[in-house]
């Protein structure tokens, strides 16, 4: 079993729908959890981080984390063409500064 | 700022040829890193560097080799060239506090290499 699993997608949704982006892992040491974003032919760009189970907003994204199932979870409100980009959960435990990625899921908005 | 250049942008090498793909930062991090993006692959982690001085192995090693001499710069070598490296290459920087992890790795726009 892989460390981090990602839905591969890829995912085609309308403009203003609602996203849900999803990653397990086996690691239960994993304390940090990130989110990047990738347009395409650039470098991931950072859009959430947390290092606790629970919600965290930011504008339209919403990062979830639930430990007790290792499961994490990127939602995206109002969806934007401009939201259309791979998404990359990323993650870490302690002073490891080495973070271990998700294969990424590439995500459509239309409009 | 400029944050994390690399270069080049692409550039196609003969098997068995070698090359150094260029990588500098301008926020004065102490980590630096280096990745491989296969296509539908997420990122894998070659080496890293937490100081001018100071370098470790990743996860995917084999075949390359890097060196930190400044605090700015990190560049890494490929000494023969290989099909199986054919991939995009992103350096990253990022800061470490005390004892935290650092909140955020900034990436370089990536170098595209083609092995033929």
């Amino acid at each position: 079993q892989k460390e981090v699993e990602q839905d591969p997608g890829p995912l085609s949704v309308p403009e203003g729908a609602i996203v849900s982006l999803n990653c397990t892992y086996s690691n239960s040491a994993f304390q940090y959890f990130m989110w990047y974003r990738q347009y395409s032919r650039k470098g991931p760009e950072l859009l959430m981080y947390t290092y606790s189970s629970g919600n965290k907003e930011d504008g339209r994204f919403t990062a979830q984390v639930d430990k007790s199932s290792k499961y994490i979870s990127l939602f995206i409100r109002d969806s934007q063409p401009s939201d259309s980009a791979t998404y990359l959960c990323a993650m870490s435990w302690g002073s490891n500064y080495k973070l271990t990625f998700g294969k990424g899921t590439l995500l459509t908005v239309n409009p | 700022n400029a944050g994390v250049t690399q270069t080049p942008k692409f550039r196609i090498l003969k098997i068995g040829q070698s090359m150094t793909l260029q990588c500098t930062q301008d926020m004065n991090h102490n980590y630096m890193y280096w990745y491989r993006q296969d296509p539908g692959m997420g990122l894998k982690l070659i080496y890293y560097s937490v100081g001018a001085g100071i370098t470790d192995k990743g996860e995917v090693p084999n075949g390359y080799n890097v060196s930190r001499s400044t605090t700015e710069d990190f560049p890494l070598r490929l000494e023969l060239a290989a099909p199986s490296q054919t991939s995009v290459y992103f350096c990253a920087s990022s800061q470490m506090s005390g004892v935290t992890i650092q909140e955020t790795q900034y990436f370089g726009p990536g170098t595209r290499l083609l092995v033929l």
